[in-house]
């Protein structure tokens, strides 16, 4: 198993871009969900999903959108970059019902200039 | 909502020595979960250790222990034999059980470990 995989690891966009992130898992999980890393503040949820067809918002979740058409992936999208956007972003998995362990993405670190 | 806070943004400590993180929540639930989260680096988020909020006993994990006290809600780390190898961003973090079986964690700000040779 692959775990959970994010692309790109890094990525530089200007102010009004968009652009989405990728996420995807290998382990059947329902649950996933997208959190963004700021220093100083830890880590903010901004979306989730419990299953295919089913998302909803975090407590970050201004700027961003998602879907989840499959069980596998869960992409970010960022529909007009803005600097205050610049982060590292992360997302997790984990299977529903079975314990509160969630597996974590190595992450990717946009910058908007 | 819960809430989440971690007030050493930084500590050293020696190798082979121990040191203590701090961690207190805030919640006006009586099911959840903690946890303790390392992430070296490389970026990587890494459990280190969790507690379920209706056991007493402390939960331990070889050199990683901590000190589950509900009432005060309070949740101490404590790393035993420091290894250079454990300097990383520490992160506790909290979550509700949910019927539903989601999984949304709530965060403190980190604190940076440095363990010195």
């Amino acid at each position: 198993n692959a775990g959970v995989t994010q692309t790109p690891k890094f990525q530089v966009l200007k102010t009004g871009q968009s652009m989405t992130l990728q996420c995807a898992q290998d382990m059947n999980h329902e649950y996933m969900s997208w959190y963004r890393q700021d220093p100083g503040m830890g880590l903010r949820l901004i979306h989730y999903s419990v299953g295919a067809g089913i998302t909803d918002q975090g407590e970050v979740p201004n700027g961003y959108n998602v879907s989840r058409s499959t069980t596998e992936d869960f992409p970010l999208r960022l529909l007009s970059a803005a600097p205050s956007q610049t982060s590292v972003y992360f997302c997790a998995s984990s299977p529903t019902g079975q314990g509160p362990e969630q597996y974590f993405g190595p992450g990717t670190r946009l910058t908007v200039t | 909502a819960q809430t989440v806070t971690q007030s050493q943004p930084e500590m050293s400590v020696q190798e082979a020595e121990t040191v203590t993180l701090s961690c207190t929540y805030d919640t006006s639930e009586n099911n959840y979960y903690l946890f303790w989260y390392k992430q070296p680096p490389s970026r990587q988020m890494i459990l280190v250790i969790r507690q379920e909020a209706y056991k007493q006993q402390n939960a331990t994990e070889n050199r990683f222990s901590v000190n589950f006290q509900k009432a005060a809600k309070s949740f101490s780390l404590k790393i035993s034999d420091s290894q250079l190898g454990d300097t990383a961003m520490y992160f506790c973090a909290f979550m509700k059980h949910e019927g539903w079986g989601g999984s949304r964690l709530t965060f403190g700000e980190g604190t940076q470990l440095t363990v010195n040779p």
